[in-house]
C-alpha cells in the first residue's frame, strides 16, 4: 500500500533539546511538506520542497530545518530556537508537475515539549 | 491575515439531513479549493475538491460550490450519517504561474457532528 510514514507518533522533550521528525512516502511524489496544527487553528505551512535538494520556508519557517536528500523522505528538525514547539505536524506530499493535485497527508507525530 | 476563514467552528445536524459547511477567502489569487476531513490524532483526508474555472463539482454525497464573485465556497453533504462526524477543513492554492501547486493556505476547521 501506498501512503507517507510519520514517525514517531508520540514525541516528548525538553526544552533546549533539538528533535527530528521523520517523515517518508512511497507514493513516488515529487513534492512535500511539512504543516503545523495548534487548537482552534488551521494548519500551517511550515517548509515545502518541490524537488530533492531543493526546499523552500513556508509561513512559520523560524525555528526549523529541513532536507530533503531523498525523493521519499523530508525530515523536520524542530531546533530550540522554535518558542512554541508543542504542536501536531503533518507531512505531506503532492505530485508536481504543473497540475492541481491534492495533498496526500501522514498520521502526523504529536510533539511535546517540556 | 487569515486568508481562509471558516466562521462556524461548529455545526451539529441530524441523521439523514443536508450538513453545509461554509468557508470564504480574500485572496483573490486563489484557483483551486479543496476540503479535507481529519479524524482525532490522523492527518486530514482529501474529499473533494474544485477548479476556479467551475462553480460546482459533485462527488456521491458530497457537492462543493464556488462562488468567485463572493469568494466563498461550500460543501454540502447529502444525506449526513454519523460517521460523517469530523473536523472539516477548507482549502486553497494560488497558481503563482505554476510554482505554486500543493502550497494550501487552511482555514481553521469546522467540527461536524452527526446525531443518529
Amino acid at each position: 500500500d501506498g501512503g507517507i510514514t510519520q514517525s514517531p507518533k508520540y514525541l516528548f522533550r525538553k526544552e533546549g533539546q533539538n528533535v527530528t521528525l521523520s517523515c517518508e512516502q512511497n507514493l513516488n511524489h515529487d513534492a512535500m511538506y511539512w504543516y503545523r496544527q495548534d487548537p482552534g487553528q488551521g494548519l500551517r505551512l511550515i517548509y515545502y520542497s518541490q524537488i530533492v535538494n531543493d526546499f523552500q520556508k513556508g509561513d512559520i519557517a523560524e525555528g526549523y530545518s529541513v532536507s530533503r536528500e531523498k525523493k521519499e523522505s523530508f525530515p523536520l528538525t524542530v531546533t530550540s530556537a522554535q518558542k512554541n514547539p508543542t504542536a501536531f505536524y503533518l507531512c505531506a506530499s503532492s505530485i508536481f508537475r504543473g497540475t492541481n493535485s491534492p495533498l496526500h497527508f501522514g498520521n502526523g507525530t504529536r510533539l511535546t515539549v517540556t | 491575515d487569515q486568508q481562509v476563514k471558516q466562521n462556524s467552528p461548529s455545526l451539529s445536524v441530524q441523521e439523514g439531513r443536508i450538513s453545509i459547511l461554509n468557508c470564504d477567502y480574500t485572496n483573490s489569487m486563489f484557483d483551486y479549493f479543496l476540503w479535507y476531513k481529519k479524524y482525532p490524532a490522523e492527518g486530514p483526508t482529501f474529499l473533494i475538491s474544485i477548479s476556479s474555472i467551475k462553480d460546482k463539482n459533485e462527488d456521491g454525497r458530497f457537492t462543493v460550490f464556488l462562488n468567485k464573485s463572493a469568494k466563498h465556497l461550500s460543501l454540502h453533504i447529502v444525506p449526513s450519517q454519523p460517521g460523517d462526524s469530523a473536523v472539516y477543513f477548507c482549502a486553497a492554492s494560488a497558481n503563482a504561474g505554476g510554482t505554486s501547486y500543493g502550497k494550501l493556505t487552511f482555514g481553521q476547521g469546522t467540527i461536524l457532528t452527526v446525531h443518529p
